[in-house]
């Protein structure tokens, strides 16, 4: 039973453009949200969260957005980079965060010059 | 450095052979979780500790893992009597327990049973 889902498993986009990552839950108990970027043969690294209070969050090139009413949130990246070229996870947790991650399994991103 | 450190990087072992992977967290960071990543899969939780609660073991996949940390510092993780689907990437976060704060994940140790 996946609680997380993105449904994505790529994306390619041209360097410049807006790249919309999406994810879906399931779980009403969830209430912080993350989206981690991650590098082969690296650990994910922290991207960007947003509390279940807010319905967006930005930093720089990022902004995510939740639509808790259709447990649904997205990664918006722009303008797109090469160097922006990963897989994103996206990651949902119970209270505020201090619980487990659960994670979807992933989008790889392609930003192509 | 100052991010979350596993070891080895890479470990190969023979199917049945015994296994132990360390993580030393970000200091200050009270809680600190085990993940584990399959080829192709996203990440799925292992284990949980938190201070000196008691641990949220509900992820370990069967009596074979097991975890200690001691304190907040080092905690290893063990597996007794490899098995090849047990071949994984490893993963270790740690985080500040306070609402709203990320994990941090270190690089993980790449797992192959033979």
């Amino acid at each position: 039973d996946q609680q997380v889902k993105q449904n994505s498993p790529s994306l390619s986009v041209q360097e410049g453009r807006i790249s919309i990552l999406n994810c879906d839950y399931t779980n009403s108990m969830f209430d912080y949200f993350l989206w981690y970027k991650k590098y082969p043969a690296e650990g994910p690294t922290f991207l960007i969260s947003i509390s279940s209070i807010k319905d967006k969050n930005e930093d720089g090139r990022f902004t995510v957005f939740l639509n808790k009413s259709a447990k649904h949130l997205s990664l918006h990246i722009v303008p797109s980079q090469p160097g922006d070229s990963a897989v994103y996870f996206c990651a949902a947790s119970a209270q505020g965060g201090s619980e487990k991650l659960v994670f979807g399994k992933g989008t790889k991103l392609t930003v192509n010059p | 450095g100052a991010g979350v450190s596993q070891s080895p990087s890479n470990k190969v072992t023979e199917k049945g052979k015994d296994v132990e992977l360390r993580c030393d967290p970000i200091s200050g960071h009270t809680a600190l979780y085990w993940y584990r990543q399959r080829l192709g899969q996203g990440l799925e939780f292992l284990i949980y500790f938190q201070g000196n609660s008691a641990p949220d073991k509900s992820g370990l996949p069967s009596d074979r893992f097991s975890a200690e940390r001691t304190g907040e510092s080092v905690s290893t993780l063990t597996i007794q009597r490899t098995q090849q689907e047990d071949s994984a990437v490893y993963l270790c976060a740690s985080s500040l327990r306070q609402f709203n704060q990320p994990q941090h994940f270190g690089d993980g140790t790449r797992l192959s049973i033979l």
